[in-house]
């Protein structure tokens, strides 16, 4: 079983805002990365570190922790924004990564 | 650009072995932590295992550990997966990924399939 949890499902209106959490005890030591994964392709990096953002990667997109949860949050949701979302950190360990379930954003 | 390439994937019996291999360009492979990672059919990601840029340092997810090898060949800009007596529950595809620092995955190959059935 998954180290990180995050909830199997999220829906959003277009436009509004959504955030996508994900817990685990090693969040609270270590910050988590999130990646966007479309159907059919491989998983793109959105949000790494404290709140940080790769080239291409719109400003609606951001992060934050809290204690054991990490959070992505969507401001101003866009139709191109449904996709499945994985959080990922390090084990307890610190050796290994772990990824969460993944959440499936749907935009309505 | 940057680009990894996966390739080796394929059908194999229960039992087998298949060795994947992943082509680097666009970057300087030899100063980056590399990383194997799978997602079963329908289902999510799972880290397999990393190697550090120089191949001294390796770790294996505990579903792989004593079946998989990860090695790496920085004058020829590649990443293997030797994967030896496969199981049925191994079949995912296989992407590799260049790691930054924190187990942090920047870029993606666009994965190559292995079935592992009779």
């Amino acid at each position: 079983s998954s180290e990180l949890t995050q909830d199997p499902a999220v829906s959003v209106a277009l436009g509004q805002t959504v955030r996508i959490t994900c817990q685990g005890d090693s969040l609270r030591s270590y910050y988590a990365s999130w990646y966007q994964q479309k159907p059919g392709q491989a998983p793109v990096l959105v949000i790494y570190g404290k709140n940080n953002r790769p080239s291409g990667i719109p400003d609606r997109f951001s992060g934050s922790s809290s204690g054991n949860t990490a959070s992505l949050t969507i401001t101003g949701a866009q139709a191109e924004d449904e996709a499945d979302y994985y959080c990922n950190s390090r084990d307890s360990s610190g050796n290994h990564a772990v990824f969460g379930g993944g959440t499936q954003l749907t935009v309505l | 650009q940057v680009q990894l390439v996966e390739s080796g994937g394929g059908l194999v019996k229960p039992g087998g072995s298949l060795r994947l291999s992943c082509a680097a360009s666009g970057f300087t492979f030899s100063d980056y932590y590399m990383s194997w990672i799978r997602q079963a059919p329908g289902k999510g990601l799972e880290w397999v295992s990393y190697i550090s840029s120089s191949g001294s340092t390796i770790y294996y997810a505990d579903s792989v550990k004593g079946r998989f090898t990860i090695s790496r060949d920085n004058a020829k800009n590649s990443l293997y997966l030797q994967m030896n007596s496969l199981r049925a529950e191994d079949t995912a595809v296989y992407y590799c990924a260049r790691q930054e620092v924190g187990l942090v995955f920047d870029i993606w190959g666009q994965g190559t399939m292995v079935t592992v059935s009779s």
